[in-house]
């Protein structure tokens, strides 16, 4: 497509409630990228995809998050049994090459656990 | 480990002046530095990469610097307009890493007519 599009744009989940964000990237990016942002400060780094492999999950803030991109296009993140403190922006990136010449990121989604 | 400072308060500048912005690192040399921009609600928009070994970049009314003594990067906009109001995110090359990002908190830059 011609950029990165993530659904939903907006979720809203109650504390415990299982969730699930797609991400689908520009046709042809090799690399993808999760990412959290809290407000008013800078996206923190998740998961790194390139192609179907996850070859990065360090980011991931515990074993409530699970990213996997079967085909080496759309991405999901998922987060089980949801917290409050998992309320973010979740924003998808995609680049042609690993974080040499600027990522395209989606909208992102705004998770709110209530 | 590596941090990255951005100025944390709006920036207001008059219409058709130059906007500065300022990106300061520091426990690293890093390869690249670049600029995004975010308008609300949406995720950043890439706008620079400026390369360690570069020391100014221009594209259309922006300006970028990197000063590698300093270790600072200025983001400069000349005869800003009110549509360049947004938040400007800095963002630096992982130094454990050749994908990562570290980035900033950004700067909230309001153009006023």
């Amino acid at each position: 497509g011609a950029g990165v599009s993530q659904s939903p744009r907006y979720k809203v989940a109650k504390r415990g409630q299982d969730v699930a964000l797609r991400c689908d990237p520009i046709s042809g990016h090799v690399s993808l990228f999760w990412y959290q942002q809290a407000l008013g400060q800078g996206p923190e780094f998740l998961t790194y995809f390139q192609n179907e492999a996850q070859l990065d999950k360090s980011g991931l803030p515990s074993d409530r998050f699970f990213a996997e991109r079967p085909e080496g296009s759309v991405s999901t993140l998922k987060i089980q049994r949801t917290q409050q403190e998992d309320s973010a922006v979740y924003l998808c990136a995609s680049s042609q090459v690993p974080a040499n010449y600027g990522y395209t990121f989606g909208s992102g989604t705004r998770l709110t656990v209530v | 480990s590596q941090k990255i400072e951005q100025n944390s308060e709006a920036l207001n500048i008059q219409e058709g002046k130059t906007a500065t912005l300022t990106c300061n690192y520091t426990n690293y040399s890093p390869a690249y530095l670049q600029w995004y921009r975010q308008d609300p609600g949406r995720g950043p928009v890439f706008l620079l990469l400026i390369r360690e070994n570069e020391k100014e970049k221009r594209k259309e009314r922006l300006k970028v610097t990197f000063d590698t003594t300093l270790k600072q990067s200025l983001f400069h906009i000349t005869a800003s307009q009110p549509a360049d109001s947004a938040t400007y995110l800095c963002a630096l090359d992982d130094m454990d890493s050749n994908y990562q990002l570290i980035w900033g908190a950004g700067t909230k830059l309001i153009i006023k007519p």
